[in-house]
């Protein structure tokens, strides 16, 4: 069974209204991420966390909060839709253990803003 | 800084033909990193192909191969013989020595492999 989900798959959105990304994790991993893949651009960090409660900004955090209620849960909001928010998010699971910080992705999330 | 660079797209090849998609990396602030293939397939998210965390060693999963070479700061990925299958995004990434957070991707390679 798939270790992270997330929902939904696809979402259309309009200008100026509210996004939720939800991403749920069964690894038990302390370290979950949030990503944005652009053509021409790869994966751009925008936010993550180490655990319940924590959250950091990465690399684009601009225009996006997220919030981690649990272990398991890291959601992605955008408070105000923009087009040029219209992208495929991922999020990610990981734990260094070991040395290695292999992270486990989602299926990603389709958003397009109109 | 930090960072990864990769062949860039879209690379097309027959089946059965080989494979080189080159990845170089800057690692400035990483006294030892780690190195990492995630592929990603139509419809589905990133997964790890390989990973090698020591210099000088190699990697291997499904038939691709990648050497983590530290003298010229790369770590390629080869296939000697693809197939139709293989099609899909590749993705060089960098990693940290110590459980910290972040891990540094390439733009990504998409492949096509034609029949």
């Amino acid at each position: 069974e798939a270790a992270v989900t997330q929902s939904p798959r696809n979402k259309v959105a309009v200008t100026g209204g509210k996004v939720t990304l939800s991403c749920n994790q069964t690894n038990n991993h302390n370290n979950m991420y949030w990503y944005r893949q652009d053509t021409g651009h790869g994966l751009r960090l925008i936010h993550y966390s180490y655990g319940a409660g924590s959250t950091e900004k990465g690399d684009i955090p601009d225009g996006y909060k997220a919030s981690r209620p649990s272990q398991e849960n890291f959601s992605l909001i955008l408070e105000l839709a923009t087009p040029s928010q219209t992208s495929v998010y991922f999020c990610a699971s990981g734990d260094g253990t070991g040395g290695a910080l292999e992270q486990y992705f989602g299926p990603g999330t389709r958003l397009t803003v109109l | 800084g930090d960072s990864v660079t990769q062949t860039e797209g879209p690379v097309t090849v027959s089946e059965s033909e080989s494979l080189i998609i080159n990845c170089t990396y800057s690692a400035t602030s990483i006294a030892y990193p780690n190195l990492f293939w995630y592929v990603r397939y139509p419809g589905e998210g990133l997964q790890l192909l390989l990973k090698v965390i020591t210099a000088g060693q190699k990697g291997s999963s499904r038939g691709f191969e990648a050497t983590y070479n530290k003298e010229t700061t790369s770590f390629h990925l080869q296939k000697a013989s693809v197939q139709e299958s293989d099609s899909a995004v590749y993705y060089c990434a960098l990693g940290p020595d110590t459980n910290a957070y972040k891990v540094i991707f390439g733009k990504g390679t998409h492949l096509h492999v034609l029949p």
